[in-house]
């Protein structure tokens, strides 16, 4: 059964703390993405990766971190430099070729609240 | 950089009625275009996509799309709401070049009145 998979579900953090976020595909899609979805702001890309040991900044990357070690994992961590961390965080990920080019697959979501 | 606007952040319609969510983009050339919806704490899903390839596009759940070039708008049709279909509903656009992400609209939040 192909999907993206995102855990915890739920994920509480105090403040200061470092949190990480859990994505994994085996859709065997190049492109991995993070975003964040904030009541009424649509979503906001984080980070994004189109290669394994390689990724770029979105738009709201800092207080961000992100690894691609493995083409079917980009896990994304919450430093205790965000400053507003509570939010659902949502991964994709997307084929760079083929029919469904440019068509971004998402995962279920972790919840992030900040205790 | 490409760009869309959801012009409605609330619809309301009665079940059995027709659903219009619209959708204006802003680029410099013919882009590509997404439809998505999504269901209380869920993730994303694919409605329906434009790519150029025609300007009417059919997606899941009888839903479809009129990409109109003179008035840059995609905006997204049903003939008869369900009440299954009251979810929150986004617009998007490849933000540039390659594979860089969407840019996403701050959604539609569809209510479906019985």
């Amino acid at each position: 059964d192909g999907g993206i998979t995102q855990s915890p579900k739920y994920l509480f953090r105090k403040e200061g703390q470092n949190v990480t976020l859990s994505c994994e595909q085996n859709l065997n899609h190049d492109a991995m993405y993070w975003y964040r979805q904030d009541p009424g702001q649509g979503l906001r890309l984080i980070y994004y990766s189109q290669i394994v040991n390689d990724f770029q900044k979105g738009d709201i990357a800092e207080g961000y971190s992100v690894s691609r070690e493995k083409k079917e994992s980009f896990p994304l961590t919450v430093t205790s430099a965000q400053k507003n961390p509570t939010a659902f965080y949502l991964c994709a990920s997307s084929p760079l070729r083929g029919a469904s080019y440019n068509e971004q697959f998402f995962g279920p979501g972790t919840r992030l609240t900040v205790l | 950089a490409q760009s869309v606007t959801q012009l409605d952040s609330h619809v309301s319609v009665s079940e059995g009625t027709p659903v219009l969510l619209r959708c204006n983009y802003s680029s410099s050339y013919s882009p590509s275009l997404f439809w998505y919806v999504q269901h209380p704490n869920k993730g994303l899903q694919l409605l329906l996509k434009y790519t150029s390839a025609a300007t009417l596009v059919k997606g899941i759940n009888g839903f479809e799309a009129e990409f109109k070039k003179s008035e840059t708008s995609f905006h997204l049709t049903k003939p008869s709401a369900h009440m299954s279909d009251a979810a929150e509903y986004f617009c998007a656009t490849p933000s540039g070049g390659g594979a860089d992400g969407l840019t996403f609209g701050k959604g539609t939040h569809l209510i479906i009145q019985p």
